[in-house]
């Protein structure tokens, strides 16, 4: 059946460092979203993207999307305590409404 | 005022029991969905409804029943509670959601249930 693997699924870092989350899809997809969900609540929106090889940006937030629509990553640039929770993408195969969920990425930054 | 509110926020039950999760959104969405999030936080779907027609049915035991009495609301029946299904249940919903390939999801804030 169609997956959607993220990687890794666990990270800690220091504050200040970098983090990036990968996604990967076993089928081409529409588009691809991303939530942020903190300890204890639920899944965020944070960001959609459309076209092969986009690249978005929300502060020190920076989403990509494969050139061959099958893999997409979230990099976080000098990381906040407030950055902590678990990511997760989900994409929209091909010909397909069901979103399907990344197995998602717990970032802990530890101050 | 919550976009979209379940209720109860915990749940804790014995086995075979049947117990009751419900969910409203005031949005003005057209779909809504039940995701069960489990232990090692792997979100998946299980239901989803459009202007209450059931459009997305996972292979999910027929002891979980959704109703959805109008397009605002869509409630989760559980009958014979297993210990497997110890989970946090999402109810989300979304503008249109039928046949359409960009909307988001909006989430309530989960119902914890432990069947012991």
């Amino acid at each position: 059946g169609q997956q959607v693997m993220q990687i890794p699924q666990y990270q800690h870092v220091q504050e200040g460092e970098d983090f990036t989350t990968y996604c990967n899809s076993s089928t081409t997809l529409s588009n691809i979203q991303w939530y942020k969900q903190r300890p204890g609540g639920h899944p965020v929106f944070l960001i959609q993207l459309v076209k092969s090889g986009e690249v978005k940006k929300q502060k020190r937030l920076t989403f990509q999307f494969g050139e061959a629509k099958k893999n997409s990553s979230l990099h976080i640039t000098a990381t906040q305590t407030t950055d902590v929770g678990t990511y997760f993408c989900a994409g929209l195969p091909e010909g397909t409404y069901k979103y399907i969920f990344g197995t998602g990425t717990r970032l802990k930054v530890l101050a | 005022d919550t976009a979209v509110s379940q209720t109860p926020k915990y749940l804790v039950t014995q086995m075979g029991n049947d117990k009751s999760i419900k969910c409203e959104q005031n949005l003005g969405h057209d779909t809504m969905y039940w995701y069960k999030q489990d232990s090692k936080k792997f979100l998946k779907i299980m239901f989803s409804y459009n202007n209450k027609e059931l459009i997305i049915n996972e292979t999910v035991p027929n002891r979980f029943s959704p109703k959805s009495p109008d397009k605002a609301h869509l409630n989760l029946h559980i009958n014979s509670l297993e210990l497997g299904d110890s989970a946090v249940y999402f109810c989300a919903s979304s503008l249109s959601g039928l046949r359409t390939t960009n909307e988001k999801l909006f989430f309530g804030s989960g119902t914890q249930l432990s069947v012991l």
